[in-house]
């Protein structure tokens, strides 16, 4: 079955980009998922952050999409998030995790064991 | 964007009692709901998708009910690992995808 492993930077300068890259393992980046991130605060719940497809098409929290960009690198089996202008409230555990389309089902069956990002000096 | 709310936040019981917990959609999600479990430092689990439908190898000690913007997931004989945090979240709006709070559910 699908496998997914999160890598990146562990902590990041207040203003500045987070950057996370998901590694997919088992399963190939261009079936049918889509790939998403989500994070969740220290002690506090889950935020869907957005979700990329093969194609490059790109699908964002409005919460964040200022803020918030995504790629896919299909050669790599690989998939990114980039989040700019950080701040302590984006310190959180980062899952990378796929999803099948709304008419499937947008749920998450598969989940890498997360990356803990800190924001801070 | 759909707001779920989970209730109680916290429900503390004993094992073997059964466990009910509560999710809200502030619109209408049809049945495009889903429940996870977590345990401290661990990746969410699904339980159960579609409103009602269990993944794979989940226990049938677990079901979950409901449509439109009540739903309950009911854990019928709680076991010593079935304490944890249990999230709902829709996919009823894409692109929107949201989750509730969370319910932890504790040893009484």
């Amino acid at each position: 079955q699908v496998q997914l492993q999160e890598s990146g930077p562990g902590l990041v300068k207040p203003s500045e980009t987070l950057s996370l890259t998901c590694s997919v393992s088992y399963y190939s980046i261009t079936s049918d998922y889509y790939w998403a991130w989500i994070r969740q605060p220290p002690g506090k719940g889950l935020e869907w952050l957005g979700s990329v497809y093969q194609t490059g098409s790109t699908y964002y929290n409005p919460s964040l999409q200022s803020r918030v960009s995504m790629s896919i690198d299909t050669s790599r089996d690989q998939f990114s998030l980039y989040l700019s202008s950080v701040t302590a409230a984006d310190t959180a555990v980062y899952y990378c995790a796929p999803h099948y389309d709304f008419w499937t089902g947008s749920y998450f069956e598969h989940w890498g064991q997360g990356i803990l990002v800190t924001v801070s000096s | 964007e759909i707001v779920m709310t989970q209730s109680p936040a916290t429900l503390s019981l004993s094992p073997g009692e059964r466990a009910t917990l509560s999710c809200r959609a502030s619109q209408s999600v049809r049945n495009n709901l889903a429940w996870y479990q977590q345990k401290n430092g661990q990746a969410p689990r699904l339980l159960i998708s579609g409103a009602s439908t269990r993944a794979t190898g989940i226990p049938d000690r677990f079901s979950g009910t409901g449509a439109g913007t009540e739903f309950t997931l009911t854990i019928s004989s709680l076991q010593s690992d079935d304490f944890a945090v249990y999230y709902c979240q829709q996919y009823n709006k894409w692109p929107q995808i949201t989750f509730g709070q969370g319910t932890r559910l504790e040893i009484k």
